[in-house]
């Protein structure tokens, strides 16, 4: 069963620095999202994109966020100066034009 | 605010009850939900979607309720068994479009053997 593959499972940095999450999203899907998680709330939308670029973005997705699809395959986060506010689960997602969106198992990240 | 929102953050059910989760929405133009649980460290796994041309929508001992009129949702779980255990979302967008989906709080849900 195709899947949503994510890595690195758990990430700790120290604060101020540069951290990249890695996202394969599933081969045929069009529309590559970002979410996080503080511990104990609700999912919350980060981006989206499509097409080769960002499509819609939240509040939580300011400056020091960034997304890339550098290939066909990956679709990674990068956080430029980690915040300890930053702290949280990472989850890509992907779909097909409409229909079910798929997630994957998450990147916890510890800003220390 | 928020659009989605739940009514109970936990429930706690004997284990073969039928286990009911509701939630709310704010956005009337939302046509799809969907219904996610997650256990604990893992991501959202899909549990049931229901677009708005319907009121009810069943699954593998899941059922999921619309009701557009006052903008509720509602999981049913027949037979709670332990492996139910989790947090329970829903989640609504417009179907068509790329409109990211948005996600209420969670509403944990134990099972009691």
């Amino acid at each position: 069963e195709p899947e949503v593959t994510q890595t690195p499972s758990h990430q700790v940095t120290q604060m101020g620095q540069e951290v990249i999450l890695h996202c394969v999203p599933i081969s045929n899907h069009l529309y590559f999202y970002w979410y996080r998680q503080i511990l104990g709330q609700k999912v919350e939308f980060l981006v989206s994109f499509y097409n080769n670029e960002i499509s819609e973005k939240s509040e939580i997705f300011d400056d020091q966020f960034s997304v890339e699809r550098p290939d066909g395959s990956n679709f990674t986060l990068k956080i430029r100066s980690t915040k300890l506010e930053d702290s949280a689960m990472y989850f890509c997602a992907s779909r097909l034009l409409t229909g079910e969106l798929f997630f994957g198992e998450g990147s916890r990240l510890t800003v220390l | 605010g928020e659009s989605v929102g739940l009514h109970l953050p936990t429930l706690s059910v004997q284990e073969g009850d039928n286990s009911i989760i509701n939630c709310a929405y704010s956005n009337s133009a939302s046509d799809y939900f969907i219904w996610y649980k997650q256990e604990s460290g893992k991501g959202p796994q899909f549990i049931i979607d229901i677009r708005s041309n319907m009121d009810k929508r069943q699954g593998q001992r899941v059922t999921v309720l619309l009701n557009k009129t006052v903008k509720h949702l509602s999981l049913q779980i027949a037979a709670t068994q332990p492996g139910d255990s989790a947090v329970y979302f829903c989640a609504e967008n417009m179907d068509s479009g790329n409109t990211p989906l948005v996600f209420g709080k969670g509403t944990r849900l134990s099972v009691i053997a």
